[in-house]
């Protein structure tokens, strides 16, 4: 149990919408990562956050979103949802906003649009 | 533009022998570098990491072996057990600038350790 809590751990939608996925980091963490591993792919970062503020971004699709909040769970929302939004969809954390690299993942949320 | 790539989508070894899991990176701005195994169902866990100041880091079965001439790292597991059957990511950073903690992932090698 890496201490990262990650809801909902399966979602299947449709095309057109919107779902919000939830991460709460281990206690003491304030840096919270958004990875996005599809099919046969590696993880691909999104985003990161560092203390509510967002301090790093990826190949993140103007229709994904993301913020975390003053208790530092972060969301993810996914608008517009296409086919190819159907992914594994890990958040991570680590202490400081540039670690050396240790992160700790949740287990992830399974994304599958129909 | 696929900046570490491990070229073997699977590796089969037989229990107690050596296991070596291979990994490439383009980017010269790359100076970490990590490997995080996954097992199905659970998020990637971290294993054992190396500076680009170092060749070699050990960590009881597990050593990571650097060469930045070549931009090539590996790692080997000995001896392997079934346990040790998992997908491996071989993963690099950038440390300072504006990408901080952002880790760059290969596509990971599913290694099988037979009984």
């Amino acid at each position: 149990d890496s201490g990262v809590t990650q809801t909902p751990k399966h979602l299947i939608t449709a095309t057109g919408q919107r779902v919000t996925l939830r991460c709460s980091p281990r206690s003491g963490d304030l840096s919270v990562y958004w990875y996005q591993q599809s099919l046969d792919q590696g993880l691909q970062f999104l985003i990161q956050y560092y203390n509510g503020e967002e301090r790093a971004k990826g190949n993140i699709l103007e229709r994904f979103s993301a913020q975390q909040f003053p208790d530092l769970h972060s969301e993810l929302n996914l608008s517009s949802l296409e086919l190819g939004d159907s992914a594994l969809y890990f958040c991570a954390s680590s202490v400081s906003p540039s670690s050396t690299g240790e992160l700790f993942f949740g287990e992830g949320s399974r994304l599958t649009v129909l | 533009d696929q900046q570490v790539k491990q070229n073997s989508p699977s590796l089969s070894v037989q229990e107690g022998r050596i296991s070596i899991l291979n990994c490439d990176y383009t980017n010269s701005m790359f100076d970490y570098f990590l490997w995080y195994k996954k097992y199905p169902a659970e998020g990637p866990t971290f294993l054992i990491s190396i500076s680009s100041i170092k060749d070699k880091n050990e960590d009881g079965r597990f050593t990571v072996f650097l060469n930045k001439s070549a931009k090539h790292l590996s790692l080997h597991i000995v001896p392997s057990q079934p346990g040790d059957s998992a997908v491996y990511f071989c993963a690099a950073s950038a440390i300072g600038g504006t990408s901080y903690g952002k880790l760059t992932f290969g596509q990971g090698t599913i290694l099988t350790v037979h009984p």
